[in-house]
């Protein structure tokens, strides 16, 4: 079956660093997603993946390594407005979209 | 503002009653999505729509029925639900089917009684 497993929550101090894993088994791979979504609100997207290593977008970044199935979400300089779930997901083969249950983020002052 | 409305917000339905969501996107694109969203469980993958056209139903219970009149609008008809039914439903739109990106609505909040 395919399987994203990633922590349930996750505690952090602002202005600190976080790093949120996540790790797949699907049936294929053409990339790997990460979405932010705010308590009551939409998911929104975060960053894309699909060749190995780190792709960096100001205080976020995601890395990925294809052969451990393997990809974090890594956020720097934690505001409190980061509080919120991080979900991961997978394009499988079929270019399906393969979602894992989320990492609530919770930023402490 | 994602470019994705959905209506209602919030809706509560007894298990015997029909009731319809709608969602509209703004942005031009041919695919759209419906999600079921429990709570601390995977966004679940309903049906999806190419361009009018109904490419996928993940052995979703007849009580669910999806429409597609156009391009811009998705519709979820409900009827005899029951209380696990209760979750947030998103509707999401990509330009094209598996692209790169999926822009979401805010979802509607249902609870069934």
């Amino acid at each position: 079956g395919q399987n994203i497993d990633q922590p349930t929550e996750m505690t952090a101090t602002e202005g600190a660093i976080v790093q949120i894993n996540c790790t797949y088994q699907t049936s294929g791979f053409n990339g790997l997603f990460w979405y932010q979504q705010h308590a009551g609100e939409a998911p929104t997207f975060l960053s894309y993946n699909v060749l190995d290593g780190l792709e960096e977008k100001g205080r976020f970044s995601s890395f990925l390594s294809r052969s451990k199935g393997y990809s974090y979400l890594l956020l720097k300089e934690l505001q409190m407005k980061d509080s919120a779930s991080y979900l991961c997901a997978v394009r499988d083969s079929n270019y399906q979209l393969i979602w894992g249950a989320g990492t609530k983020l919770i930023i402490k002052p | 503002e994602t470019g994705v409305t959905q209506t209602p917000r919030h809706l509560v339905m007894g298990m015997t009653n029909k009731k319809s969501l709608k969602c509209e996107q703004h942005l031009g694109h041919n695919a759209m999505y419906w999600y079921k969203q429990s709570a601390k469980k995977p966004l679940e993958l309903m049906f999806v729509y190419s361009l009018e056209e109904r490419v996928e139903n993940n052995s979703v219970p007849s009580r669910f029925s999806p429409e597609c009149p156009n391009s811009s609008h998705l519709f979820l008809h409900l009827h005899t639900l029951q209380p696990e039914d209760s979750a947030l439903y998103l509707c999401a739109s990509s330009q094209e089917l598996g692209g790169y990106e999926q822009y979401f609505g805010p979802g509607t909040r249902l609870t069934v009684t």
